[in-house]
């Protein structure tokens, strides 16, 4: 069963520029979860999807994000019109059905750096 | 509010010696605790959780943690530090909505010889 699989791991931008940022959960996972970890801190959570359906957005920022987990194919992080500020780590997480007393398994990471 | 404190940015243990990180927590309602590890350029990885029952869990690599509820706290212990512990160490508290966690700024280990 492979785990979290997140692509790319590395991905450079200009500002201006849009990134997407992909999620593959795990096999039998039905819940995403993005993070972001800036340069010396820990996971802030962004957005918590479910298929076709965005179940919790409280840490997305209000512009120029936005995250969908479509019925087929992975989850993907969108970035517009990235800013240097935007340059971080983000990390996908998968959970299985059911949200008392799960788990949560994290992907590798991908490390967004705008130039 | 809901918050996860580390209160310990970083430490450095001799190889051999025993080990705790502190975790505090303020969580609304029953709280999930979580301790991942991160290598560098690396994903998180699980050393252990608390749902409920016994409060000293045992984790993987010889980690075990204690749940305190009357200290709000979630410490992580090894007794004997190994070089290949060296890494960065996230608390995190989880409730009703599965894997939506709240992380601690996290603990960094160095280990010296």
């Amino acid at each position: 069963n492979a785990g979290v699989m997140q692509n790319p791991r590395h991905l450079v931008r200009r500002r201006g520029q849009e990134a997407r940022l992909r999620c593959s959960p795990m096999k039998g996972h039905s819940h995403v979860y993005w993070y972001r970890q800036l340069p010396e801190e820990g996971l802030k959570f962004m957005v918590y999807l479910q298929k076709e359906n965005i179940i919790d957005e409280s840490g997305m920022p209000k512009e120029r994000f936005s995250a969908e987990f479509p019925k087929e194919g992975p989850s993907i992080l969108r970035i517009q019109q990235v800013v240097r500020g935007d340059s971080a780590a983000y990390f996908c997480a998968s959970s299985p059905p059911g949200v008392w007393g799960t788990e949560a398994f994290f992907g590798q990471g991908t490390r967004l750096t705008v130039v | 509010a809901q918050s996860v404190t580390q209160p310990d940015i970083h430490i450095t243990v001799s190889e051999g010696a025993s080990l705790e990180l502190r975790c505090n927590y303020s969580y609304g309602a029953t709280p999930y605790l979580f301790w991942y590890v991160q290598s560098p350029g690396q994903g998180l990885q699980l050393l252990l959780k608390y749902f409920s029952g016994d409060t000293l869990v045992q984790g993987i690599k010889g980690f075990e943690a204690e749940f305190k509820r009357s200290q709000s706290s979630f410490n992580l212990r090894k007794p004997s530090v190994h070089w290949s512990d060296a890494a960065e160490y996230f608390c995190a508290v989880g409730g009703n909505q599965g894997g939506k966690l709240i992380f601690g700024q996290g603990t960094e280990l160095s280990v010296k010889p």
